[in-house]
C-alpha cells in the first residue's frame, strides 16, 4: 500500500507570499497524484490533477510539479481565500482508490 | 450545475445500521463512477467505497469490508451507502465525490455527519 506524506504539517505565510507544499510517496505513483483544497465546514475542491494539471476554474497562481514519488503545489502569491488545508492524493488505475495524505494547514502569519 | 447532495447521517448506536443517500444533479449520472469518501472530525480524508458505472463493480476499503455496501441507482440519479455494525471509530462526515478519470475527485458533495455513540 503506498502512503503519502506531506509537508509541513503546518505552513504560516502572509498573503502575497509564495507557498511550497511537498507530498511524498512510498513508491512510485508516476504522475498519478492530484492536489485538493478544503476549507472549514467546505468540501474538498479538486485543484491539480496528473501532477500538473490544473482543473477546470483553477486560478494560474495554483500549480503542480513532480513525479515518481516527490510532488510539489506551488501558490505563488497567496490571496486571502488561499489559506486552508490541503491534501495530496494518489490514484490508480481500476479499482481507483483514492490514497490521500494527512494534509497541510497554510495559515495566516 | 453539477450539485452533489448527501443525506441520512445522524446520531446512532455501535452495532446498529445507516444508510446514507447522494442525490446528484447536473450531469449524466450514469455515466461516472462514484465514491464514498470520509473525514473523522479534526481529522484528513479517508476513501471508503467505489461503485462503477453501471453498479457492476464495487470495492471498499478494508476497514468497511463486510460492514459497508455502496450501491446506486441510476434511474433515480442517487448513490448510497449502507452502513452495519457501525463503530464509534466510523464518526466521521461522509462525502461521495465524482470519479471523472481513474480516481480525479472533481465534484464533491458537502457532505453528511455519521455520529456512532452510546
Amino acid at each position: 500500500e503506498i502512503v503519502l506524506t506531506q509537508s509541513p504539517a503546518t505552513l504560516s505565510l502572509s498573503p502575497g507570499e509564495r507557498a511550497t507544499l511537498s507530498c511524498r510517496a512510498s513508491q512510485s505513483v508516476s504522475s498519478y497524484l492530484a492536489w485538493y483544497q478544503q476549507k472549514p465546514g467546505q468540501a474538498p475542491r479538486l485543484l491539480i490533477y496528473d501532477a500538473s494539471n490544473r482543473a477546470s476554474g483553477i486560478p494560474a497562481r495554483f500549480g503542480g510539479s513532480g513525479s515518481g514519488t516527490d510532488f510539489t503545489l506551488t501558490i505563488s502569491s497567496l490571496e486571502p481565500e488561499d489559506f486552508a488545508v490541503y491534501y495530496c492524493q494518489q490514484r490508480s488505475n481500476w479499482p481507483p482508490r483514492g490514497t490521500f495524505g494527512q494534509g497541510t494547514k497554510l495559515e495566516i502569519k | 450545475q453539477v450539485q452533489l447532495v448527501e443525506s441520512g447521517g445522524g446520531v446512532v448506536q455501535p452495532g446498529r445500521s445507516l444508510r446514507l443517500s447522494c442525490a446528484a444533479s447536473g450531469f449524466t449520472f450514469s455515466s461516472y463512477v462514484m465514491h464514498w469518501v470520509r473525514q473523522a472530525p479534526g481529522k484528513g480524508l479517508e476513501w471508503v467505497a467505489v461503485i462503477s458505472y453501471d453498479g457492476s463493480t464495487k470495492y471498499y476499503a478494508d476497514f468497511v469490508k463486510g460492514r459497508f455496501t455502496i450501491s446506486r441507482d441510476n434511474s433515480k440519479n442517487t448513490l448510497y451507502l449502507q452502513m452495519n455494525s457501525l463503530r464509534a471509530d466510523d464518526t466521521a462526515v461522509y462525502h461521495c465525490a465524482r470519479d471523472t478519470s481513474y480516481g480525479i475527485f472533481d465534484q464533491w458533495g458537502q457532505g453528511t455527519l455519521v455520529t456512532v455513540s452510546s
